[in-house]
């Protein structure tokens, strides 16, 4: 069956703007899970969706905020971009929240310049 | 979740076993040991878990010490693809909890030829 699928997979933007990243998790997975990886920080989590609802929530300012809508698929926003935010977003799917096992997706490479 | 430390690298030939070992000495009676890998520009990719038994599949096996402080994860016979940045994590892991994996920094894995 399909993996996880994020879009776009590479990003240039600008400081100040925002932006849109979305993921479609596999077939009959609820629970999406967001994380941010940069070389400095590694791998952070940002929040976890399931059942259009928001689970958990990382340590990250306001400007990152996520969704999730009734067939499961994730969107996240990050708004007033900073060069900081320059990182791979990855996100990651499981039947329920809690599973055992998560699929994580190929990322999105956003830039800020 | 207990925290982890992992050593930073280590290489082996391939074809050889490789026995990644991990520290959790804070684990609570009810959190799992879990193994991810990330190979190069790729999403996280999981590998095995285990509570307190044993654990094998297909690509690994999971040896975790009796008072449960520390494991080894075995990759019988590695090959060159098995090259990547292995995480150790330990979380709860049961309907209800939440799906937040919080990842160190892992343990760069080489293989050499």
């Amino acid at each position: 069956k399909a993996g996880v699928t994020q879009t776009p997979r590479y990003l240039i933007k600008t400081r100040g703007q925002q932006v849109t990243l979305s993921c479609s998790p596999i077939s009959g997975h609820r629970s999406v899970s967001w994380y941010q990886q940069t070389p400095g920080q590694g791998l952070q989590f940002l929040f976890e969706y399931f059942s259009e609802t928001q689970r958990n929530k990382g340590n990250f300012p306001g400007r990152f905020s996520g969704r999730q809508f009734s067939n499961s698929r994730s969107e996240m926003n990050v708004s007033t971009l900073e060069l900081g935010d320059s990182a791979l977003y990855l996100c990651a799917s499981s039947r329920t929240s809690g599973a055992y096992e998560q699929f994580f997706g190929p990322g999105t490479r956003l830039t800020v310049l | 979740d207990a925290k982890t430390t992992q050593p930073t690298s280590m290489d082996c030939a391939e074809g050889r076993a490789a026995n990644l070992p991990c520290n959790h000495s804070t684990i609570s009676g009810n959190e799992y040991v879990y193994w991810y890998r990330q190979i190069h520009s790729q999403g996280p990719q999981y590998i095995i878990h285990g509570l307190k038994n044993n654990e094998t599949n297909e690509m690994a096996s999971l040896i975790i010490t009796e008072d449960r402080k520390s494991s080894t994860l075995i990759l019988p016979h590695a090959t060159l693809r098995d090259t990547a940045v292995y995480y150790c994590i330990v979380r709860v892991a049961n309907t209800g909890a939440n799906s937040k994996l919080t990842f160190g920094k892992g343990i760069t894995l080489s293989v050499r030829p």
